[in-house]
């Protein structure tokens, strides 16, 4: 099975700091990732596919990079309604989770 | 509007079953592949099941292999998972979640209901 590892678990920033998460892959998965936003008692919500496409409607301050096995998600200016847990996930064979990366507001 | 709403959940005793059911709307049900998705209390996300558009194919994680079934019926646009030997570990939100895949998993969610709970538990 492919595991997948987040740093940091957690992480506290100020409104408008740039924050980035990293996320690990066992194996090579390509481009085969995602990323999701999870707000506090909701479901999850995709933000990011195939690594570092934005998907519609989702603010132009969160984006993706990476390929292989290490893979980067980024907000460029962080904003309070951006306080949640983000996870990224491999699709390549056949699906994990990252553990996920709680973000909150300094 | 995509939408899928899940119900079914409550408290059930080891040992015991369930069938959660996903009602889905605003797209072609039969075209795509649907998945289960679970989240213990405080938790992250789990995988748990995926299922073809036709029902032909399905996909189990180990964790459930051999005690839940995923199943569709496309003439009511329903997703079902049965779920019986019932432990306290299965104790979780479970979530329906649409596959962009037309016909096979691709295992890409990108549409995902509010979640029903299951609580396994004496």
């Amino acid at each position: 099975d492919i595991q997948m590892t987040q740093s940091p678990s957690s992480l506290s920033a100020s409104v408008g700091d740039r924050v980035t998460i990293t996320c690990q892959a066992s194996q090579d998965i390509s481009n085969y990732l995602n990323w999701y936003q999870q707000k506090p008692g909701k479901a999850p919500k995709l933000l990011i596919y195939d690594a570092s496409n934005l998907e519609t409607g989702v603010p132009s301050r969160f984006s993706g990079s990476g390929s292989g096995t290490d893979f980067t998600f980024t907000i460029s200016s962080l904003q309070p309604e951006d306080i949640a847990t983000y996870y990224c996930q491999q699709y390549d064979n056949p699906t994990t989770f990252g553990p996920g990366t709680k973000v909150d507001i300094k | 509007e995509v939408q899928l709403v899940e119900s079914g959940g409550g408290l059930v005793q080891p040992g015991g079953s369930l069938r959660l059911s996903c009602s889905a709307s605003g797209f072609t049900f039969s075209s795509y592949a649907m998945h289960w998705v679970r989240q213990a209390p405080g938790k992250g996300l789990e995988y748990v099941s995926a299922i073809s558009s036709n029902g032909g194919s399905t996909y189990y994680a180990d964790s459930v292999k051999g005690r839940f079934t995923i199943s569709r019926d496309n003439s009511k646009n329903t997703l079902y998972l049965q779920m019986s030997s019932l432990r306290a570990e299965d104790t979780a939100v479970y979530y329906c979640v649409k596959d962009r895949g037309v016909g096979s998993p691709e295992y890409y969610f990108d549409y995902w209901g509010q979640g029903t709970l299951v609580t396994v538990s004496s």
